[in-house]
């Protein structure tokens, strides 16, 4: 079975942009997390989303939102693009949200 | 607010060694705990996932345990081996999570040939 898949691999933006990250989970899953990750630091937790509603949210600004479609796919979408936005942004999947997590590739993003 | 501490943050062994990475979380109401492994650039790779009543789980040549009362968990690397060599991430989970799993920073592990 494949596992969690996220696209772009790579991408790089101007500040002020906006970008959007997609991510398709685990067949079966339907649960599915974003966090970011910068260099030398932990995953942190942006958003969670259970069958299409938000279930969790982290300490992030609004320029950050997400959403969950019917077929448990996902999108992270982020506005007016900043220096520090650039960070390895990881995408996870779980059956119900509260059990084990599998994690994707990552979409390597870089703000310029 | 849950923060988790890993130590050490880097460590550097000969082939072969037993080894033990230490976790410890600040908030002992969690759900379960997880371990990861991160390759340079690359995703996470779940290693175990510990449930909060339960005191360990293994796998292969890895072993977990927890110390919930403690905020505590370790995981035991058997005869180590150069492919060994990656960034190990524990996490912790409350129930609900609305909180999504919080992070150590991790320990980055260097089996010499």
């Amino acid at each position: 079975d494949a596992g969690v898949t996220q696209s772009p691999t790579h991408l790089i933006k101007t500040r002020g942009q906006h970008v959007t990250l997609r991510c398709s989970p685990i067949s079966g899953h339907k649960s599915v997390s974003w966090y970011q990750q910068v260099l030398g630091q932990g995953p942190q937790f942006i958003f969670q989303y259970y069958e299409k509603e938000e279930r969790g949210r982290g300490n992030f600004p609004d320029r950050f939102s997400a959403r969950q479609f019917p077929n448990y796919s996902s999108e992270l979408n982020v506005n007016a693009l900043l220096l520090g936005d650039s960070a390895l942004y990881l995408c996870a999947s779980s059956l119900l949200g509260l059990d084990e997590q599998y994690f994707g590739p990552g979409t390597r993003l870089t703000v310029t | 607010k849950q923060e988790v501490t890993q130590i050490p943050a880097a460590l550097s062994v000969p082939e072969g060694e037993n080894l033990v990475l230490n976790c410890s979380f600040t908030d002992s109401a969690i759900y379960n705990l997880q371990w990861f492994r991160q390759d340079p650039g690359k995703g996470l790779t779940s290693l175990l996932l510990i449930q909060s009543s339960q005191r360990e789980q293994t796998s292969g040549r890895l072993n977990a345990s927890l110390d919930k009362s403690s905020g505590r968990s370790t995981l035991y690397i058997a005869a180590s081996q150069p492919g060994d060599s990656a960034t190990y991430l524990c996490a912790v989970t409350k129930g609900g999570g609305a909180d999504g799993l919080t992070f150590g920073k991790g320990t980055h592990l260097i089996i010499q040939p």
